[in-house]
């Protein structure tokens, strides 16, 4: 079975602080995600990645960056923490770009005080 | 890709088999009709996709129409841990769909124990 790892379940921050959230898959996928999900809102796309140091921007980039140093590993970077950053951040990865099974991390909750 | 239509909610005894529908009567020859499931505080998970026979594997099965509008997960027998909300989707293999997910509302299924 595909391993899809967030590194934290429920982080609380303060405003203005640096945050990393770190995923990491263990099936050797070129194309992983970061999303946010909001009650009402569904899903939105931040960031993806393609392949190692490749990134595309999504439909809310702002006041985020990500980093993938190594193809198992893909980093979400919220530069300054926030309050409707408050959340939860969804790390995704898939063998493909388009059309594929997207394999889902247990989600992130991030609260920004 | 294309839209799909889910009832907001349903109802299942526990034990007793749960049949999902799902409408897309706008689906293209190139779209996998893929499901997902959300539990709660958890990301969403793979459950089956198939693009024209039916579908079965160890979580469900997967009935597709004979003219693709439609399709039915078919749950055998419903757990408590199957309480969740479900998603259909349509991904398009062919390379000319979005990365983006959407998800839409999806069902809710609540398990009456």
């Amino acid at each position: 079975d595909v391993k899809v790892t967030q590194s934290s379940r429920y982080l609380v921050k303060r405003t203005g602080e640096k945050v990393f959230l770190e995923c990491v898959q263990d099936m050797d996928h070129e194309n992983m995600f970061w999303y946010r999900q909001d009650p009402g809102l569904g899903l939105r796309l931040i960031y993806f990645s393609y392949d190692v140091k490749m990134k595309e921007k999504g439909d809310i980039p702002e006041g985020y960056s990500v980093s993938r140093e190594k193809k198992e590993r893909f980093s979400l970077i919220l530069e300054s923490a926030s309050t409707n950053q408050t959340s939860m951040y969804l790390c995704a990865s898939s063998l493909y770009i388009r059309g594929n099974t997207i394999y889902f991390g247990e989600g992130s909750w991030l609260t920004v005080v | 890709d294309a839209k799909t239509t889910q009832p907001n909610s349903m109802e299942s005894n526990e034990e007793e088999p749960v049949h999902l529908p799902c409408n897309h009567s706008t689906i293209s020859g190139t779209d996998y009709i893929h499901w997902y499931r959300q539990l709660p505080s958890q990301g969403p998970e793979y459950v089956i996709h198939g693009l024209t026979s039916n579908v079965n594997n160890r979580m469900a099965s997967l009935a597709i129409a004979e003219d693709r509008k439609s399709s039915t997960l078919i749950l055998h027998r419903a757990t408590l841990r199957d309480a969740a909300v479900y998603y259909c989707i349509l991904r398009d293999l062919s390379g000319a769909g979005s990365y983006q997910l959407t998800f839409g509302k999806g069902t809710k299924l609540s398990v009456i124990p």
